[in-house]
């Protein structure tokens, strides 16, 4: 997990309050996938995102969420009006980007509660 | 990415090896098998990777199967700090949507 930060790591949110969830890849990794997992229940992949694109966004919830990774700075995930279901632990992985046998390296998650 | 079938559950005696069974009976040619765990909380550790030789790294082996149908996660001297919940996925890299299924918990026992 060196090297993959994301933060913050315990978020707090009212329902109808916006989340915004951030990650910032290993030095040198131009890839990000984000993760959800709910109590109990494995990974389910969210969105994979190159910098200044979108590459798969179909694990995303039609409405609310969205996610971004800009040219500078980390990779945004952003959840609107939230609701309880949305209570979960978010995880990213960054890699760098070449193809065949590369890597994913996890951050330590943020774990989102909306009360 | 192939589907992939584990156990639910194991228990291991601390000291003895922890092999842990993965089937991914639809494996492509062009895919490799990893192997991730998570301990409680915390965010998934990578392992170890293969394609088609058996493989070694610091922390596991990894044995599959000529046929590529399976394979084997080893921890040879399995300690507390290996109790956690391991997945086997099945991925052609990094391009790629990767699925985690619910994965093995493996419990360490004193």
């Amino acid at each position: 997990n060196a090297g993959v930060m994301q933060n913050p790591r315990h978020l707090v949110r009212r329902r109808g309050q916006e989340a915004r969830l951030r990650c910032s890849p290993m030095k040198g990794h131009s890839h990000v996938y984000w993760y959800r997992q709910l109590p109990e229940e494995g990974l389910k992949f969210m969105v994979y995102l190159q910098k200044e694109n979108i590459i798969d966004e179909s694990g995303m919830p039609k409405e609310r969420f969205s996610a971004e990774f800009p040219k500078e700075g980390p990779s945004i995930l952003r959840i609107q009006q939230v609701v309880r279901g949305d209570s979960a632990a978010y995880f990213c992985a960054s890699l760098k980007g070449q193809g065949l046998q590369d890597t994913q390296y996890f951050g330590p998650g943020t774990r989102l509660t909306v009360l | 990415d192939a589907k992939t079938t584990q156990p639910t559950s194991m228990d291991c005696a601390e000291g003895r090896a922890a092999n842990l069974p993965c089937n991914h009976s639809t494996i492509s040619g062009n895919e490799y098998v990893y192997w991730y765990r998570q301990i409680h909380s915390q965010g998934p550790q990578y392992i170890i990777h293969g394609l088609k030789n058996n493989e070694t790294n610091e922390m596991a082996s990894l044995i599959i199967t000529e046929d590529r149908k399976s394979s084997t996660l080893i921890l040879p001297h399995a300690t507390l700090r290996d109790t956690a919940v391991y997945y086997c996925i099945g991925t052609s890299g990094g391009y790629q949507k990767v699925t985690f299924g619910i994965g093995t918990k493996l419990q360490v026992i004193p």
